[in-house]
């Protein structure tokens, strides 16, 4: 079992749609988590980090449910320019702990 | 501000054949990373030093692969020899002093070995 999984995907929305990623983490000890965005051919850039109370960025949420061990990613009002694969990033010890990063979530937003 | 830079951006090379990716991180970040990441996969990290220590290089294969950061700036990663399953994209990235609160990845060298 991998220690950080995914939904690959693809999401396949219409534009202004909600769509919600789920991500679950095997490890119980895990301290730190993020949301990366890695656009085709590119390289992986933080979104945002997520935060024991949930957190919010304009039209994305973050939340976290360590009894589950489980962190989801919000996105309301979907743009074309969401479009891109999203990584689920977990680390063990906190914020000097080795990142482990799921294999990523797909999203398409169609016109 | 430049990013991090790496070189060369593409390489294909012939199995068994060393090959070598360079990275010179953001200025003032201590932290570097090597990370590999295959086609529909995360990145997996293979090394990560603090200025010129590897602090973690337990996914690193060994009998192949070797980095170095010299100096405490910029780093090397080399492969020797490369096999099939080397193909992928390796990424640099640096953060500021050890904190993993923000990664920053440079644009990655794909491999390809035929």
């Amino acid at each position: 079992r991998k220690e950080v999984e995914q939904d690959p995907g693809p999401f396949n929305v219409p534009e202004g749609a909600t769509v919600a990623f789920n991500c679950t983490y095997s490890n119980s000890a895990s301290q730190s988590f993020f949301w990366y965005r890695q656009d085709c051919r590119k390289e992986p850039k933080l979104l945002m980090s997520v935060y024991s109370s949930g957190n919010e960025d304009g039209r994305f949420t973050a939340q976290l449910n360590r009894a589950s061990q489980y962190i989801s990613l919000l996105i309301r009002d979907s743009k074309l320019s969401d479009s891109a694969t999203y990584l689920c990033v977990v680390s063990h010890s906190g914020n000097t702990g080795k990142l482990i990063f799921g294999q990523g979530t797909t999203l398409q937003v169609k016109p | 501000e430049a990013g991090v830079v790496q070189s060369p951006r593409y390489k294909i090379i012939e199995k068994k054949q060393p090959v070598a990716f360079w990275c010179n991180p953001i200025s003032g970040h201590n932290t570097l990373y090597w990370y590999r990441q295959n086609l529909g996969q995360g990145p997996e990290l293979l090394i990560r030093y603090e200025n010129e220590e590897a602090v973690d290089d337990s996914q690193l294969p060994k009998d192949r692969f070797s980095a170095e950061r010299l100096k405490g700036v910029d780093s090397t990663l080399k492969i020797q020899p490369a096999e099939l399953g080397d193909s992928a994209v390796y990424l640099c990235a640096s953060s500021v002093g050890q904190t993993n609160e923000k990664l920053f990845f440079g644009s990655g060298t794909q491999l390809s070995v035929l």
